[in-house]
C-alpha cells in the first residue's frame, strides 16, 4: 500500500512570504496527488489536485508541483495571508483507486 | 462537489455503548468512504461502504467494532460499538465525485 510523508511538520511564514510543504510517496504507480487544508474544528477541504500527466497546476496563489522520478509532489503558497494558517494534508491512492492515504499533516502559521 | 450532511455532529457517549453515525448525500454516488480523525492526528481510511454488499475494512478496523451500512447509493451509516475512549475522534463520510474526494463536516464522539 501507499506510503506518504509529509515535510516540514510545522511551517512558520511572515505574512506576503511563500510556504512550500513537500510530500513523498511510495507507490509508483500512483497517478493522483491531492492537496486538503483543515482549518481548526472544521472539515478537511480539497484546495489543489494533480494527476500523473502534467507536472504543475496553479490556482490563484497555491500550486502544486509534481516530480513522478523522485516520487514528490509539493504545494506552494505565494503571498501568504492570516487566513492560510492551517494544517495542509497531502495524499495519494491507495493500491492506485479511489481510496486515498494522507499524510501526517503540515501546520502553517502565517504570523502577520 | 456534492452536499454531505452527517447526524449527530458530535455526542458524549458512555463507554461499553454503541453510536450510530449517518451520512447523506444529495445526489448518488458510486465510492463512500469511512474516516477516521483522531485528536490532532491525520486522517485514516476505515472503510470503504459499498452499496448492496458488505464493506471492505482496512487493516486495522473489522466489522465487529465498525459495521457500516449502505442500503442505497445517497446513504451510509456507521456504527461504532462497545466505545472506549480510545474511540474519541472525529469520524468522517467522504464521496468521490468528478474524480476528487469531499468529506463531510464529520461526527465528533467522545467516550468517557
Amino acid at each position: 500500500g501507499e506510503n506518504v510523508e509529509q515535510h516540514p511538520s510545522t511551517l512558520s511564514v511572515q505574512e506576503g512570504d511563500s510556504a512550500v510543504i513537500k510530500c513523498t510517496y511510495s507507490d509508483s504507480a500512483s497517478n493522483y496527488f491531492p492537496w486538503y487544508k483543515q482549518e481548526l474544528g472544521k472539515r478537511p477541504q480539497l484546495i489543489i489536485d494533480i494527476r500523473s500527466n502534467v507536472g504543475e497546476k496553479k490556482d490563484q496563489r497555491i500550486a502544486v508541483t509534481l516530480n513522478k522520478t523522485a516520487k514528490h509532489f509539493s504545494l506552494h503558497i505565494t503571498e501568504t495571508q492570516p487566513e492560510d494558517s492551517a494544517v495542509y494534508f497531502c495524499a495519494a491512492p491507495l493500491y492506485g483507486n479511489n481510496r486515498l492515504a494522507f499524510g501526517k499533516g503540515n501546520q502553517v502559521v502565517v504570523i502577520p | 462537489s456534492a452536499v454531505i450532511s452527517q447526524k449527530p455532529s458530535r455526542d458524549i457517549c458512555q463507554r461499553g455503548t454503541s453510536l450510530t453515525i449517518q451520512c447523506q448525500v444529495d445526489s448518488q454516488v458510486t465510492m463512500m468512504f469511512w474516516y477516521r480523525q483522531q485528536p490532532g492526528q491525520s486522517l485514516t481510511l476505515i472503510a470503504t461502504a459499498n452499496q448492496g454488499s458488505e464493506a471492505t475494512y482496512e487493516s486495522g478496523f473489522v466489522i465487529d467494532k465498525f459495521p457500516i451500512s449502505r442500503p442505497n447509493l445517497t446513504f451510509s451509516t456507521l456504527t461504532v460499538s462497545n466505545m472506549s475512549p480510545e474511540d474519541s475522534s472525529i469520524y468522517l463520510c467522504s464521496v468521490v465525485t468528478s474524480g476528487e474526494l469531499f468529506f463531510g463536516e464529520g461526527s465528533r464522539l467522545t467516550v468517557l
